[in-house]
């Protein structure tokens, strides 16, 4: 079974704070994802990256940065956390294997960080 | 930013009761669409991945119909139990979308009440 596995499942902060948030998948996938979920709002895509050292800009990147070093790893960076950044997050990956091309794509999800920023 | 619509925002029905919902996505360029169903506390996980206009997928009480011609996709649940308590989310896969990018939905909270 995929397995994507993030650091905390609760976190809190103070405004100004450096946050990291850790995602780790375990089956070799190509894309990894951050999303960010509201109420009322949905899934936004945030950043994600294709390879090691890449990274594209999803709908909602400011105030965030992320790297990228391993594979396996990826990483969700506030610089300086504010209240409006108080959300859950949501890490996930995929396969760009042609092998698989109808499984392709499909997104596997971690359960999840819920921050607070106060 | 390509729009993916869901309706409605949230349904609560009866245990028992037959459900259904809807996705709209853009009938131009598509390449594949997406079911994820998200209980609380948990991932979200895939159910369907559908990509033929026409196409009809099931899981157990739960199925799923493809119009790509008109841009919607409709997820049945026959006899609602408390367990398909849970958000549905429908993602839209552009052809020649960047790198496996899915566009969701801000989907359909479900609640059954026994």
């Amino acid at each position: 079974d995929v397995k994507v596995t993030q650091s905390s499942r609760y976190l809190v902060k103070r405004t100004g704070e450096k946050v990291f948030l850790e995602c780790v998948q375990d089956m070799d996938h190509e894309n990894m994802f951050w999303y960010r979920q509201d109420p009322g709002l949905g899934l936004r895509l945030i950043y994600f990256s294709y390879d090691v050292k890449m990274k594209e800009k999803g709908d909602i990147p400011e105030g965030y940065s992320v790297s990228r070093e391993k594979k396996e790893r990826f990483s969700l960076i506030l610089e300086s956390a504010s209240t409006n950044q108080t959300s859950m997050y949501l890490c996930a990956s995929s396969t760009s294997s042609y092998r698989e091309s109808i499984a392709k794509n499909i997104q596997y999800f971690g359960a999840g960080t819920r921050l607070s920023v106060l | 930013i390509l729009n993916v619509e869901q309706s409605p925002q949230s349904l609560h029905v009866q245990e028992g009761d037959s459900t259904n919902f809807t996705c709209s996505f853009p009938s131009s360029n598509f390449y594949a669409l997406h079911w994820y169903r998200w209980e609380t506390a948990k991932s979200p996980e895939a159910l369907f991945v559908m990509t033929l206009n026409g196409d009809e997928k099931k899981k157990g009480r739960i199925s799923a119909t493809l119009n790509t011609k008109e841009g919607y996709s409709y997820l049945y649940i026959k006899g609602s139990q408390p367990e398909d308590s849970a958000t549905y989310l429908c993602a839209f896969l552009g052809r020649g979308s960047t790198l496996g990018r899915l566009y969701f939905g801000r989907g359909t909270q479900l609640t059954v009440w026994p």
